[in-house]
């Protein structure tokens, strides 16, 4: 099945700096690729994803990018703010001809020291 | 627009007990697909229902179970507690597959203690 893994565990960065968090999947049939952000005691919300036939997105201060060769996809948050501080999941999904599953990998705790 | 909404917010249970846990999805969406998540990891997937039937399943034993309503509505049933069981169960729902790359929206989950 799908394995995804995620790095780094913990990031800390300085207000305005810009923060990158990088994960890889094994499962070449795997296209959709989300990301997650998730505040204490909160749900799990979608703040961005990509397809596999994409190589970067961007959302404003947020993008992702993709490569599909190597099997990794990053996220990159630009000018963080304090407001960005939370646990960041990505996913992989597997489209099979009877449902599809995101597989997470482990997250990463944000912190963004004002 | 209403969100996925999720029944009880907090439960307390003890080993060997039974617990029902319960997902409305969010306005327009048909499928319904629940995650365990564990303190400090991320979400596990345990199953997904489509058009009322099981359609993918996860790495967990047959005491987990669910069930999909007609209204798109599911219930996710775990018997035979174990303090493992102890997690926050999530319920997704998105817009069928088969329909393009649909994303998976999150409701605010179940936190099931097991005592």
């Amino acid at each position: 099945g799908e394995n995804v893994e995620q790095h780094p565990s913990t990031l800390s960065v300085q207000e305005g700096d810009s923060a990158v968090i990088k994960c890889t999947y094994s499962d070449s049939a795997s296209n959709y690729f989300p990301w997650y952000k998730q505040e204490l005691g909160k749900r799990p919300q979608l703040i961005i994803d990509i397809r596999s036939n994409v190589g970067e997105k961007k959302d404003q201060r947020i993008a992702v990018t993709l490569n599909k060769t190597a099997k990794h996809f990053s996220l990159h948050i630009t000018e963080t703010q304090p407001e960005d501080s939370a646990v960041y999941f990505c996913a992989a999904r597997q489209k099979k001809s009877s449902g599809d599953k995101l597989t997470f990998g482990t997250g990463t705790r944000l912190a963004v020291r004002p | 627009d209403a969100g996925v909404t999720q029944s009880p917010t907090h439960l307390i249970k003890t080993r060997g007990q039974q617990v029902t846990l319960r997902c409305s999805p969010k306005s327009g969406h048909d499928t319904v697909s629940w995650y365990q998540q564990a303190l400090g990891q991320g979400p596990q997937f345990i199953f997904q229902y489509y058009e009322e039937e099981e359609r993918q399943r996860g790495n967990f034993p047959d005491r987990f179970s669910g069930h999909q309503f007609p209204n798109y509505s599911s219930e996710l049933n775990v018997n035979a507690l174990l303090l493992g069981d102890s997690a926050l169960y999530l319920c997704a729902s998105s817009l069928g597959y088969g329909q393009g790359f649909q994303p998976q929206h999150f409701g605010d989950g179940t936190r099931l203690s097991i005592l």
